[in-house]
């Protein structure tokens, strides 16, 4: 079992839609949650940060964290075709080995005009 | 405020060339990292440097790879007489700090793209 699992997608929705990108971990130790965003052929650029669980939300993204269920969400509000993009959900331990963060392997998204 | 700059952004090398890939942290950043991405694979922890010192290699493969930040310049990693299977984008990040959390996130460079023919 890998440590983190995204579904790979690609994820292809309508302009205005809602968006949903999950992950799942099995290392209940981590506590530090991370959405990358990557256009391609670019690095990847920091969306949202959380700190174990509950919401945040941010203009039109909003990410949830359940420790319970070690799932981990990002919501996209009103989606625009310029977040087609590979979306990255890391992860990181607390304290001494936080600085490594542990990433799946990405959802593609496709917004339609 | 700069980011985190990268170069060569594509290098093409033969098997069994040398490959040097170069990393300026943001500023006022000291903490460096260095992550690889295969192609349809997730990024990969290789190591995690600060000037002058290697804190943690523990991702980085036991032969042919290195990595260093010296006191002055920018950090490199290097990949010594290169295979098929080192082909892929090789990212370097900065932190002002070691420890993620509050106020202390982990940012990106562009990438540096190394295809091996």
């Amino acid at each position: 079992q890998k440590e983190v699992e995204q579904d790979p997608g690609p994820l292809s929705v309508p302009e205005g839609a809602i968006v949903s990108l999950n992950c799942t971990y099995s290392n209940s130790a981590f506590q530090y949650f991370m959405w990358y965003r990557q256009y391609s052929r670019k690095g990847p650029e920091l969306l949202m940060y959380t700190y174990s669980s509950g919401n945040k939300e941010d203009g039109r993204f909003t990410a949830q964290v359940d420790k319970s269920s070690k799932y981990i969400s990002l919501f996209i509000r009103d989606s625009q075709p310029s977040d087609s993009a590979t979306y990255l959900c890391a992860m990181s331990l607390s304290g001494a080995g936080s600085y490594q963060l542990t990433f799946g392997k990405g959802t593609k998204l496709s917004v339609i005009p | 405020n700069a980011g985190v700059m990268q170069n060569p952004r594509h290098l093409v090398r033969r098997r069994g060339q040398e490959a040097r890939l170069r990393c300026s942290p943001m500023k006022g950043h000291s903490h460096v990292y260095w992550y690889r991405q295969l192609p349809e694979e997730g990024l990969k922890f290789m190591v995690y440097l600060q000037k002058e010192n290697i804190i943690d290699e523990s991702g980085m493969p036991k032969e042919r790879f290195s990595a260093e930040f010296p006191k002055e310049g920018p950090s490199i990693l290097r990949i010594q007489q290169v295979v098929r299977g080192d082909s892929a984008a090789y990212f370097c990040a900065s932190s002002p700090r070691g420890q993620v959390g509050a106020g202390n996130t982990i940012y990106f460079g562009e990438g540096s793209w190394l295809t091996v023919v």
